[in-house]
């Protein structure tokens, strides 16, 4: 079974604090994705990775940035946190194989309070 | 931009009944379709849909893409309580590579 595990279940921060969300994936796979889901908006996609050292800005980038130093931990990072960052945070990961067309297996999310 | 619609929003039904829910796209370069299933914590993956009219099948479970009409249903049969959930379609396209996700379909089992 592949297990993404993001290492806070639950996170309170303050106002321009740099907050740091991790996620370690246990299967070997090519490729980390960042989303953050919110009520009524869905899941959205912040921040993806192929491979280490890469990364490429999903949909709502702005006010993060993403680190992938070895291949099974990608970092999302909140450079200066606002009370808009408030949200659940999801963690993905899929294998490349053929194509591109592999299911996502989740973590188990980190709900993120700005105060 | 590449867009995700799912309906009902919301659905209330009794143990035993039949749900079918719905899920409209629109994206570039089409690549697959995925339902997935989120209780407490994360989504858990239950189907991936590649191809047209090719109904994939587990349990009680199913589900069938139409690449014609741009959408696809999950059928859920025999419904039980442990199947009240949100489910999730997403599909992946040909711009950012990860998923572009529907608002999901909150669905409420009652015994």
């Amino acid at each position: 079974d592949v297990k993404v595990t993001q290492s806070s279940r639950y996170l309170v921060k303050r106002t321009g604090e740099k907050v740091f969300l991790e996620c370690v994936q246990d299967m070997d796979h090519e490729n980390m994705f960042w989303y953050r889901q919110d009520p009524g908006l869905g899941l959205r996609l912040i921040y993806f990775s192929y491979d280490v050292k890469m990364k490429e800005k999903g949909d709502i980038p702005e006010g993060y940035s993403v680190s992938r130093e070895k291949k099974e931990r990608f970092s999302l990072i909140l450079e200066s946190a606002s009370t808009n960052q408030t949200s659940m945070y999801l963690c993905a990961s899929s294998p490349t194989g053929t194509g591109r067309y592999q299911p996502q297996h989740f973590g188990d999310g980190t709900r993120l309070s700005i105060l | 931009e590449d867009k995700v619609v799912q309906s009902p929003l919301s659905l209330v039904v009794h143990e035993g009944d039949t749900v079918t829910l719905n899920c409209s796209y629109e994206v570039t370069n089409f690549r697959s379709l995925l339902w997935y299933k989120q209780e407490k914590k994360a989504p858990t993956f239950l189907f991936m849909l590649t191809s047209s009219g090719i109904e994939k099948k587990s349990g009680r479970l199913s589900s069938i893409l139409d690449k014609k009409e741009l959408s696809s249903i999950l059928n859920i049969t025999a419904t039980q309580t442990g199947d009240s959930a949100i489910y999730l379609c997403a599909v992946e396209g040909g711009g950012a590579d990860g998923l572009t996700f529907g608002k999901g379909t909150h669905l409420i089992i009652q015994p």
